[in-house]
């Protein structure tokens, strides 16, 4: 079962609230992701954790709070965001961060910041 | 750095018809290759990989063989169907660039009845 669940589907917040993105996997994978995808446009990388341990950030505004709870969860805490922020999340997972590993992507959130 | 090229779109066929969709790379070292699917309101779906030099990826009726010697992975289909209207990305992934997939601008499909 190679599947990437992510909750929300859809979110509709304004630029004060404070919300969050889930994304969970059960394949013991140790690498998990999160890309942004703008309409049009192939997914762009924003965090990844490797082992629980944020090992890249590409350099993505603090509005974004990427946290890794546990092996199986990711989440990302969304705050004070602004309407360019609204986008496709895609969380992914991989087994590790080895470049032959498949990475599994999510259905994706969709978030609408108005 | 690294980058992927792939054909523009949108293509449009019609059903039944062959299917082509370039791709080439540029990076150094040993990259290993992706085409991903993303069909409309959905997340990507991994299609086929390729991680070494001759390797054919095949999925789904679809096919694509890495050839370093022209730094390609081109996405071939010998008959489509309505249901691979999507849109297709390219990747490439190296253990040097950590973990970051390297993606393509991607190429929208459109099959006809």
């Amino acid at each position: 079962d190679t599947e990437v669940t992510q909750t929300p589907k859809h979110l509709v917040m304004g630029m004060t609230n404070k919300k969050s993105l889930k994304c969970e996997q059960h394949m013991g994978h140790r690498a998990m992701y999160w890309y942004k995808q703008k309409a049009k446009k192939p997914p762009e990388l924003m965090f990844v954790y490797s082992y629980e341990k944020l090992s890249i950030n590409e350099s993505v505004p603090s509005r974004f709070s990427p946290e890794c709870p546990n092996s199986s969860l990711l989440n990302l805490h969304l705050h004070a965001l602004q309407p360019e922020d609204s986008a496709l999340y895609l969380c992914a997972s991989s087994q590790n961060v080895l470049s032959g590993n498949t990475i599994y992507f999510g259905e994706g959130s969709w978030l609408t910041v108005v | 750095g690294d980058s992927v090229t792939q054909m523009e779109g949108p293509v449009t066929l019609s059903e039944e018809a062959f299917l082509t969709i370039n791709c080439t790379y540029t990076a150094t070292g040993y990259p290993s290759l992706f085409w991903y699917v993303q069909y409309p309101g959905e997340g990507l779906q991994l299609l086929l990989k390729a991680t070494k030099a001759d390797d054919k990826g095949s999925n789904k009726g679809f096919e694509a063989t890495y050839r370093k010697e022209t730094t390609s992975f081109h996405l071939e289909k010998g008959s489509v169907q309505v249901s691979d209207s999507a849109v297709y990305f390219c990747a490439l992934r190296k253990e040097t660039s950590g973990s970051r997939l390297t993606f393509g601008e991607g190429t929208q499909l459109t099959v006809n009845p």
